[in-house]
């Protein structure tokens, strides 16, 4: 089955202490990207990857690292979570060309206290 | 980067045609309109894309006019299970573009009423 898997699903931790989030495709996408979603501001893009070793900033991508050292895979990395970065959060993937169209996986929902 | 305006929630009972219109006054020439659906709990689904005039599918009408300043979903004689966020996406994607920054704004929130 053609899938974005995000793990973990649920995660509460403390303020300073890294964590990573993984996300994983199985439909050879090129294009990855991480979103956060927070109520009344919407989706907001964090960092996208256009391919293996390219990675870009989105619109809110302070706090965050991201890596892409393989085509399935796309880590969110937070090195050191703050409660603002307490979230719903969701990876994606696409073909180039057709980033319009994304699959999403079923989202991390993060608290950090 | 093309950014996008709707309402930000909607209300509309069992059996009637909901429209949800989006305002992208920015638009590029080669950027497509799409449109995603996100249920409690999961993550957004697409849904339509079109680039102009009408498109329609199994599950939605998008209607789209010749300036493509904005864009019309219909969801045609809604039921419960419609209660969704609906977003609307245009552009920095797909085709003509090369970036693969994408703005998917607040959405909007359209609950149906038995």
């Amino acid at each position: 089955e053609a899938q974005v898997t995000q793990n973990p699903r649920y995660l509460i931790t403390v303020t300073g202490k890294k964590l990573t989030v993984t996300c994983s495709q199985n439909m050879n996408h090129e294009y990855m990207s991480w979103y956060r979603q927070d109520p009344g501001l919407g989706l907001r893009q964090i960092y996208y990857s256009m391919n293996v070793e390219v990675t870009d900033k989105g619109d809110v991508p302070e706090g965050y690292k991201v890596s892409r050292k393989e085509k399935r895979n796309f880590p969110l990395i937070l090195e050191s979570p703050s409660p603002n970065q307490t979230s719903l959060y969701f990876c994606a993937s696409s073909l180039t060309g057709r980033e319009d169209i994304q699959y999403f996986g079923a989202g991390t929902r993060l608290s950090v206290l | 980067l093309a950014k996008t305006t709707q309402p930000i929630s909607m209300d509309s009972y069992e059996g009637q045609e909901v429209n949800i219109t989006c305002s992208h006054n920015n638009i590029a020439t080669n950027d497509y309109i799409t449109w995603y659906q996100q249920f409690p709990s999961q993550g957004p689904r697409f849904i339509i894309q079109g680039y102009k005039t009408k498109v329609k599918n199994e599950v939605a009408s998008l209607f789209i006019p010749a300036d493509r300043k904005s864009s019309t979903l219909s969801l045609p004689r809604v039921s419960l299970s419609d209660t969704a966020v609906y977003y609307c996406l245009v552009g920095y994607g797909g085709r003509g573009s090369t970036l693969g920054r994408l703005y998917f704004g607040r959405g909007t929130q359209l609950t149906v009423w038995p």
